[in-house]
């Protein structure tokens, strides 16, 4: 089974919609949530943590269910320049190595079209 | 912001040559340093953890004589691939932690031909 699930998608919406990723993982010790955003051929970007009393950031809604290992992301009123993959990651203490490590879902892409 | 400047941005080499990509944080001291890689429309995955004048720790499954990293200063780390095979083609980017949390490199492009 895979540390982070995400649905591949292509998720097609258009403008104007809102969406919503889920995402679960497997390690009960998992110590902090992100969703990050990459573009194609880009670098992830951090769009926002996720904590388990739920947080906004203008369209953006992340929430975390510790007891189902889930999180989810909501997108209100998509953009075209929402564009993108949507990486779910999980902090974890790695098992080989004693080290915090962040790890990434394959991601959920999506596209906005007019 | 903080930045980790990761150089070359792109490159293409010949099978058997080796590669270093280097990453250097511009306005931080990066005492961990990650090193991931992706395979198109797969997740990236860590390769190795390395900490500043220490050897990389490297995950289950990544052969640490064939993918080198030095971390000799707090601003500079380096990943060398050594005799690359056309399977080592991927995307390769590294991350820097700081307290406020992880800057990622805007990542090498690695073609081997």
């Amino acid at each position: 089974r895979k540390e982070v699930e995400q649905d591949p998608g292509p998720f097609n919406v258009p403008e104007g919609a809102t969406v919503a990723f889920n995402c679960t993982y497997s390690n009960s010790a998992s110590q902090s949530f992100f969703w990050y955003r990459q573009d194609c051929r880009k670098e992830p970007k951090l769009l926002m943590s996720v904590y388990s009393s739920g947080n906004e950031d203008g369209r953006f809604t992340a929430q975390l269910n510790r007891a189902s290992q889930y999180i989810s992301l909501l997108i209100r009123d998509s953009k075209l320049s929402d564009s993108a993959t949507y990486l779910c990651v999980v902090n974890i203490r790695g098992m080989n190595t004693g080290f915090q490590k962040l790890v990434f879902g394959t991601g959920t892409r999506l596209l906005v079209s007019p | 912001g903080a930045v980790v400047s990761q150089h070359p941005s792109r490159v293409i080499c010949k099978s058997g040559t080796s590669v270093k990509i280097e990453c250097r944080s511009l306005d931080f001291q990066a005492t961990t340093m990650f090193w991931y890689r992706q395979f198109p429309k797969q997740s990236l995955m860590l390769m190795a953890t390395s900490n500043e004048g220490s050897k990389a720790t490297y995950e289950q499954g990544v052969e640490k004589d064939k993918f080198l990293i030095n971390h000799a200063s707090l601003t500079l780390s380096t990943l060398t691939v050594t005799s690359a095979h056309p399977e080592d083609s991927s995307f390769y980017i590294c991350s820097g932690r700081q307290v406020s949390g992880y800057t990622f490199g805007s990542g090498t492009r690695l073609t081997v031909v």
